[in-house]
């Protein structure tokens, strides 16, 4: 079975750096997606990992350990708009069925 | 860009009706999906297709059919609703593999009375 774990709400101050975590176990692994879903709107794509390391984009960066069934969202110089939820995507051993975690709500205060 | 349209935004009906969710992607993408959204519980698969007239079950696809006769179009069928069927429904598609990122549509928000 597939099991993704993340937090469920975080809370952060604007201009900060915040860290969303997510663990997962999976029956087979061939990369993972982090999303952004602003409420009320459909997720829309961040990031994709599969190579271990760390990949930054711009004030998003996203890390990826496969030996520890872990990866983490970076978000820098946190902004009001940055209020989403954070949805963790893992693509298992058969390619179309990517499994997603709960998300992560995190709320941006000033 | 991609665009990925659902036929309603918000969708209310009754216990027992037939429903039908429309989804259309202009990408000519080979996979579509059909997602639930709930609280708590996140995206869950309902079905997949990867192409036309093929389609695959995802993690729940009791009290849900699909119809797939277009690339372009992915239909989800409710064929008697019910009240636990309340629920924001997601439609995503994608290029051939799972490795590509999936494109969402805005959402259907159904409510079953």
């Amino acid at each position: 079975g597939q099991n993704i774990d993340q937090p469920t709400e975080m809370t952060a101050t604007e201009g900060a750096i915040v860290q969303i975590n997510c663990t997962y176990q999976t029956s087979g692994f061939n990369g993972l997606f982090w999303y952004q879903q602003h409420a009320g709107e459909a997720p829309t794509f961040l990031s994709y990992n599969v190579l271990d390391g760390l990949e930054e984009k711009g004030r998003f960066s996203s890390f990826l350990s496969r030996s520890k069934g872990y990866s983490y969202l970076l978000l820098k110089e946190l902004q009001m708009k940055d209020s989403a939820s954070y949805l963790c995507a893992v693509v298992p051993g058969g390619y179309q069925k990517v499994t997603f975690g709960t998300g992560t709500k995190l709320q941006v205060i000033p | 860009d991609v665009k990925v349209t659902q036929s309603s935004r918000y969708l209310v009906k009754r216990t027992g009706e037939k429903v039908f969710l429309e989804c259309v992607q202009d990408m000519d993408h080979e996979n579509m999906f059909w997602y639930r959204q709930d609280p708590g519980l996140g995206l869950r698969l309902i079905y997949f297709s990867y192409d036309v007239k093929m389609k695959e079950k995802g993690d729940i696809p009791e009290g849900y059919s699909v119809s797939r006769e277009k690339k372009e179009r992915f239909s989800l069928i409710l064929e008697s609703a019910s009240t636990n069927q309340t629920s924001m429904y997601l439609c995503a598609s994608m290029e051939a593999t799972g490795t590509d990122t999936q494109y969402f549509g805005p959402g259907t928000r159904l409510t079953v009375l």
